[in-house]
């Protein structure tokens, strides 16, 4: 399997622009993550899938952002308006249910967002 | 809510040492808990996971171990080679749900 595949690998964008980004999780995993990774405040959660559907999205820093799972293979996660703050990079990652399998979480490469 | 902590948030050692990362949590109702390798600008790479059931997981020079009822897990590192230097990442997973630390920060210098 090619792994978690995230696009784009680096966005730069100016405030006020929409953001979107792309995530392919690992064939046959039902739990999807989004995370964002900043040194102020470490990794966090911002929503998470199973299934397809989101499950606990209280993770989201404000109504600027959303995410989407249409079908198994794909998801996006929205930023409109972009600001500087929202600069960071941000991670997908999926797995199969601890209850089923190992549970092991794998990671796509990020994509960093800029916001000037 | 779930709480890791891991300890040192820094190390830098001399090629060769042996050594001993931390992990803690505060919720021992866990499914596993993972141990990931990042370098600089790279995605989370997985070395080693636990299963609740188990006590230590073990590759190469890399061992982990897992003590759910004081609630810490220990990352030993043997024979440290610069190619090590990276942060490295401890998940907890309760509720579905993954919970990471801080990291520790780890230089191997020649």
């Amino acid at each position: 399997d090619a792994g978690v595949i995230q696009s784009p690998r680096h966005e730069v964008t100016e405030m006020g622009q929409e953001v979107t980004l792309r995530c392919k999780p690992i064939s046959g995993h039902d739990y999807l993550f989004w995370y964002r990774q900043t040194m102020m405040r470490g990794l966090e959660l911002l929503i998470y899938f199973n299934n397809n559907v989101p499950i606990d999205d209280s993770g989201m820093p404000e109504d600027r952002f959303s995410a989407k799972m249409p079908n198994a293979s794909f998801s996006t996660l929205k930023i409109q308006p972009s600001e500087p703050r929202d600069s960071a990079v941000y991670f997908c990652a999926s797995s199969f249910s601890p209850e089923q399998g190992t549970g092991e979480l794998f990671f796509g490469e990020g994509s960093r967002l800029t916001v000037l | 809510k779930q709480e890791v902590t891991q300890i040192p948030a820094a190390l830098s050692v001399p090629e060769g040492e042996n050594l001993v990362l931390n992990c803690s949590f505060t919720d021992s109702a866990i499914y596993n808990l993972q141990w990931f390798r990042q370098d600089p600008g790279k995605g989370l790479t997985s070395l080693l996971l636990i299963q609740s059931s188990q006590r230590e997981q073990t590759s190469g020079r890399l061992n982990a171990s897992l003590d759910k009822s004081s609630g810490r897990s220990t990352l030993y590192i043997a024979a440290s080679q610069p190619g090590d230097s990276a942060t490295y990442l401890c998940a907890v997973r309760r509720s579905y749900i993954p919970t990471f630390g801080r990291g520790t920060s780890l230089i191997v210098h020649p």
